[in-house]
């Protein structure tokens, strides 16, 4: 079974970059799966921001879109999310998870990223 | 796009039966059948219960069926248990903009 795992700062300056990395084990990354990316801020719900395939091709949130870029390095099993120009809005959990036929099968624990001012 | 529609919250007492409804524009649902549902426990990942409408994953329960009619997705959790209390999520997939839209999430108490 194919493990995620996020890492990346904890805390991001407002007007900075949010850059965090999602490590794949167990699995391979070019194994033609989307990699996804999808956050919960707090006291709202989930919401989609992208996902990557291991071609390099992309799809990103219409609202997202222009301050997002998703990315895969399959030298080290991994991809990347990084968010530019954030906001306090932008405070989130943030889960990488792999999908498998237009579903997400399965996520990675999730890791807190807050904007500070 | 914006999030599908759930309701806010849902309850039931162990042993009763609680549906979820998803309800979303024709864009979100005609003629696609990947609509998914995803548990999340509080500090926990979201975990998959139900995709392409009405299919279980290995090891999910058969209590948890799901459904869709028109623009609208249901849950269904029957026999609830302490364990179902979780935030619960829809999901549909736009194949004509390749991208996920997730609802607005149902908190389920179990009483």
């Amino acid at each position: 079974q194919v493990q995620l795992q996020e890492s990346g700062p904890g805390l991001v300056k407002s007007s900075g970059t949010l850059s965090l990395t999602c490590a794949v084990s167990g699995g391979s990354i070019s194994s033609g799966n989307w990699w996804n990316w999808v956050r919960l801020p707090p006291g709202k719900g989930l919401e989609w921001i992208g996902e990557v395939h291991h071609s390099g091709r992309t799809n990103y949130n219409p609202s997202l879109k222009s301050r997002v870029t998703i990315s895969v390095d399959k030298s080290k099993n991994q991809f990347s999310l990084k968010l530019t120009s954030v906001t306090a809005a932008d405070t989130a959990v943030y889960y990488c998870a792999i999908e498998g036929g237009y579903k997400l099968d399965y996520w990675g624990q999730g890791i807190l990223v807050t904007v500070s001012s | 796009q914006s999030a599908l529609t759930q309701p806010p919250s849902a309850s039931g007492s162990p042993g009763q039966s609680v549906a979820i409804s998803c309800t979303g524009t024709s864009s979100d649902f005609d003629g696609y059948k990947y609509i998914s549902w995803y548990q999340q426990h509080p500090g926990k990942a979201p975990k998959l219960m139900i995709y392409e409408v009405n299919k279980r994953p290995s090891g999910v329960p058969d209590r948890f069926s799901g459904s869709k009619s028109g623009n609208t997705a249901s849950l269904t959790v029957s026999g609830l248990q302490a364990e179902d209390e979780a935030d619960y999520y829809c999901s549909s997939y736009a194949g004509d903009n390749d991208f996920y839209v997730f609802g607005t999430g149902t908190k389920v108490t179990v009483l």
